[in-house]
């Protein structure tokens, strides 16, 4: 089983950051983290990934805990555009894998 | 917009009908894989072509469901005798064998109604 575990919603406002937490407890050595996002009436898209270090990208930038049983997605300054379905997804390492996507976190951006 | 192509963007068709969605990859993508989202879910998972193969099936996928990647281009995926539980966005992604993580890229999607 590839859970993870997400809140359900979270708020925020404008060029604020936030953080959108993930609990990945049972996840294996060799799985990494991907983070997608889905906006409204469009397929997902992937925001970043990482294995054990912070991964930063012009996205997001991904916090991983030390001993990996939760991770962090982190919007700097969210806009307006981030308000979506944010994915947490256990990936294999190697070979193909077919995304387990839990409900997500649904965000909302206020003005 | 990703590179991943779908057709049509809706349907609408009665129950009984049969209908075909077409997918089409990112060019050097030789992985291409099929997911179901009905409202208020994430994406679930229907099937997986490595090129023309198709090597991994989900239990939603009933004998109703076949899907093709004929020269593992691009991917049709046919539903025959519709029923109302059907209606649901049907999407498809498509991705790199790069030999270590793999990174997903999904299509806009085609949204099903069985009337």
């Amino acid at each position: 089983d590839a859970k993870t575990t997400q809140p359900n919603s979270m708020e925020s406002n404008e060029e604020e950051p936030v953080h959108l937490p993930c609990n990945h407890s049972t996840i294996s050595g060799t799985d990494y983290i991907h983070w997608y996002r889905q906006l409204p009436s469009q397929g997902p898209e992937y925001v970043i990934h990482g294995l054990t270090s912070n991964v930063n990208n012009r996205m997001a930038s991904l916090a991983i805990a030390e001993d990996r049983k939760s991770s962090t997605l982190i919007l700097h300054r969210a806009t307006l555009r981030d308000a979506a379905v944010y994915y947490c997804i256990r990936t294999r390492s190697s070979g193909y894998s077919t995304l387990t996507f839990g409900k997500g976190t649904m965000l909302l951006v206020s003005p | 917009d990703t590179g991943v192509s779908q057709d049509p963007r809706h349907k609408i068709t009665k129950r009984g009908q049969n209908v075909t969605f077409r997918c089409d990859p990112i060019s050097e993508h030789n992985r291409l894989y099929w997911y179901r989202q009905t409202l208020g879910q994430g994406p679930e998972f229907l099937t997986y072509f490595q090129n023309e193969a198709q090597l991994e099936k989900s239990r939603l996928l009933s004998d109703r469901f076949s899907a093709e990647r004929p020269k593992g281009s691009f991917s049709t995926l046919e539903i025959q005798r519709t029923e109302q539980g059907d209606s649901a966005m049907y999407l498809c992604a498509s991705s790199l064998d790069g030999g270590g993580y793999e990174t997903q890229y999904f299509g806009p999607g085609t949204r099903l109604l069985v009337l």
